[in-house]
């Protein structure tokens, strides 16, 4: 079965800065996507960025960028230049595309709080 | 476009009583998921709908949970008898085909069980 783990329950970072926040995942498949979803405290879930498995080249969206290594199982989240409205939490998830269901599977989430 | 809607937006209830969620897809989503969201962790798929079949309910306790997609468009979430663990926010979700890619989330109705 596929799991998500983020390590990071809570980040801090300066308004203004750079942060990297940090999922692994395990699976045995070789086709499937990741993505990073950002959940406000208002909890509407929204994408951020997505990233095919069978890329290599890492996905960019604006200030988002991830570094993903596939053989590492390791998918991080780069925001950059962070903004107040950054603060929220981060959810990594793991989409199976071999399977029948396309079964989403989510990480527990990394808050991240963004200092003035 | 209109999002995703839900209702309602937070319920409190007795362990043993009975609820209802509703959700209303976007225009047009063949897809709809229901997730269960307990405090501090992540989205959990309960059901996953594809028009008015069933594609996964393998994590949906069907002792206690059910759910039902009628006409392939709106669907209710139901439990009975509650729970104290049921507590969580219920998120429903939508996307346009099972393949694609981006799922549309609702706002999510928080269920407080006493």
């Amino acid at each position: 079965a596929q799991t998500v783990t983020q390590s990071q329950p809570e980040m801090s970072v300066q308004e203004a800065e750079t942060v990297t926040l940090s999922c692994t995942y395990d699976t045995s498949e070789s086709d499937y996507y990741l993505f990073w979803y950002k959940q406000p405290p208002s909890r509407q879930m929204i994408l951020v960025i997505r990233q095919e498995a069978y890329k290599q080249q890492n996905a960019t969206e604006n200030r988002f960028s991830v570094n993903f290594q596939k053989a590492a199982k390791s998918f991080s989240l780069k925001i950059s230049d962070s903004q107040l409205g950054d603060a929220a939490m981060y959810f990594c998830a793991y989409r199976s595309l071999t399977s029948g269901t396309y079964k989403y599977i989510f990480g527990t989430g990394t808050r991240l709080k963004v200092l003035a | 476009e209109a999002g995703v809607a839900q209702s309602p937006r937070y319920k409190i209830i007795e362990k043993r009583q009975s609820v209802a969620f509703w959700c209303n897809p976007i225009s047009g989503h063949a897809t709809l998921y229901w997730y269960q969201q307990i405090l501090g962790q992540g989205p959990k798929l309960l059901i996953q709908f594809q028009n008015n079949g069933v594609v996964d309910d393998s994590q949906l306790p069907k002792d206690r949970f059910s759910a039902e997609r009628l006409k392939g468009v709106d669907s209710t979430l139901k439990i009975q008898p509650a729970k104290l663990e049921d507590s969580a926010v219920y998120l429903c979700a939508s996307s346009l085909r099972q393949i694609s890619y981006e799922q549309y989330f609702g706002p999510g109705t928080r269920l407080t069980v006493t």
